[in-house]
């Protein structure tokens, strides 16, 4: 199976843009979660997306915001960015079932705000 | 709330030693617990879950709920056991996980 791939991998951004990035999953895979990743804070949940639905939201502005498309591709979008933003983005897939079980992730996409 | 605590930043080891990583958890219901570990330029990636209740590359974790308890250990660890490892738990929201902040396993011969 092709792993889950994740776009752009680097992307340099400044102060108040907004960022899309991108996520396609595991064929199959109908689950999509989105995780932050610093040094300081660890890996922390976004959100959640299964049938283009968002099922879960963790506890993060709503300058975060994302979307599922109909074949389980996933973006999220960040918007009026921070030097905070700046991180390493996780995306995972999985068969998308009532719990979270295995989460397949992808490489990550990393972000720097400057 | 719920947390999951990895009280060590970094253990170092050495070959043939036996290996525990502690993780602690915090929640009121019945939580799913997981490790995933991360190799040195591999994607993180599900190591075991404490439902399934198997070894895997000599792991094991047994789930203690009176102490809320999950730690990882292995009997004899090996240098290509060096890696990141991450506790994850399952609460009140199914499809989410709530990470550790991982540690260091650092096995030297």
């Amino acid at each position: 199976k092709a792993g889950v791939t994740q776009t752009p991998r680097y992307l340099i951004k400044t102060r108040g843009q907004q960022v899309t990035l991108s996520c396609s999953p595991i064929s199959g895979h109908r689950s999509v979660s989105w995780y932050q990743q610093t040094p300081g804070q660890g890996l922390q949940f976004l959100f959640e997306y299964f049938s283009e639905t968002q099922r879960n939201k963790g506890n993060f502005p709503g300058r975060f915001s994302g979307r599922q498309f109909s074949n389980s591709r996933s973006e999220m979008n960040v918007s009026t960015l921070e030097l905070g933003d700046s991180a390493l983005y996780l995306c995972a897939a999985s068969d998308g079932g009532e719990f979270a079980g295995e989460l397949f992730f992808g490489e990550g996409s990393r972000l720097t705000v400057l | 709330a719920q947390r999951v605590t990895q009280p060590e930043k970094l253990l170092s080891v050495f070959k043939g030693a036996p290996v525990e990583l502690k993780c602690n958890y915090s929640y009121s219901g019945s939580p799913e617990l997981f490790w995933y570990v991360q190799y040195s330029r591999q994607r993180l990636q599900l190591l075991l879950r404490h439902i399934s209740r198997e070894s895997i590359k000599g792991f094991t974790a047994d789930l203690n709920k009176g102490e809320t308890s999950f730690h990882l250990k292995k009997p004899f660890a090996q240098e290509e056991d060096s890696a990141m490892y991450y506790c994850a738990l399952t609460g009140s929201a199914r499809t989410a996980l709530i990470f550790g902040k991982g540690t260091t396993l650092s096995v030297s011969s």
